[in-house]
């Protein structure tokens, strides 16, 4: 099992529509998560970190299950601007500094 | 503040060539990364740092060699290039651990080894 699984998409959805993106991850012992946004050609820049309690930020909305070590990334009312590569990322535990990046999942808004 | 910037924004190397790429910040953090990220793929760790003067592996070192003389500045180093080492080339930096917050990354270096 990969430590952290992606749908590579595509997704190619309509303006206006919502999308929900889906991360697992293999180590119980992870502390951290996150959803990272990587344009083309791009750096990768931080979305949004995940909480367990879930956690919005005007359109998205991250969701973090521990027990069945999923995370989830929410976007309603899309815009052409999302259509971008998104990055589910998890650490390590407790001062381990090795970030493990999923592969990535990609998304067009068609106009 | 210019944030994390890296030179070259592209390169080309014949196999067998050696080359250092630059990272440096002017955040003042302590922690510092290098990551490859190949097509189709995450971003996979190559070193890192905790502070001037200590450096550890990651994931991917072999073929890779760094060093830390200062806080702001993090050069990656390819002694004997290859093929395989054609990738996009990622800094990032972190005030307090990448395993508590966020990274800032800085905009890759693209290598192509022929």
């Amino acid at each position: 099992r990969k430590e952290v699984e992606q749908d590579p998409g595509p997704f190619n959805v309509p303006e206006g529509a919502t999308v929900a993106f889906n991360c697992t991850y293999s180590n119980s012992a992870s502390q951290s998560f996150f959803w990272y946004r990587q344009d083309c050609r791009k750096e990768p820049k931080l979305l949004m970190s995940v909480y367990s309690s879930g956690n919005e930020d005007g359109r998205f909305t991250a969701q973090l299950n521990r027990a069945s070590q999923y995370i989830s990334l929410l976007i309603r009312d899309s815009k052409l601007s999302d259509s971008a590569t998104y990055l589910c990322v998890v650490t390590g535990d407790f001062g381990n500094e090795k970030l493990t990046f999923g592969t990535g999942t990609r998304l067009t808004i068609i106009p | 503040n210019a944030g994390v910037t890296q030179t070259p924004k592209f390169r080309i190397l014949k196999i067998g060539q050696s080359m250092t790429l630059q990272c440096a910040q002017d955040m003042n953090h302590n922690y510092m990364y290098w990551y490859r990220q190949d097509p189709g793929m995450g971003l996979k760790l190559i070193y890192y740092s905790v502070g001037a003067g200590i450096t550890d592996k990651g994931e991917v070192p072999n073929g890779y060699n760094v060093s830390r003389s200062t806080t702001e500045d993090f050069p990656l180093r390819l002694e004997l290039a290859a093929p395989s080492q054609t990738s996009v080339y990622f800094c990032a930096s972190t005030q307090a651990g990448a395993w508590k917050e966020t990274q800032y990354f800085g905009p890759g270096t693209r290598l192509l080894v022929l």
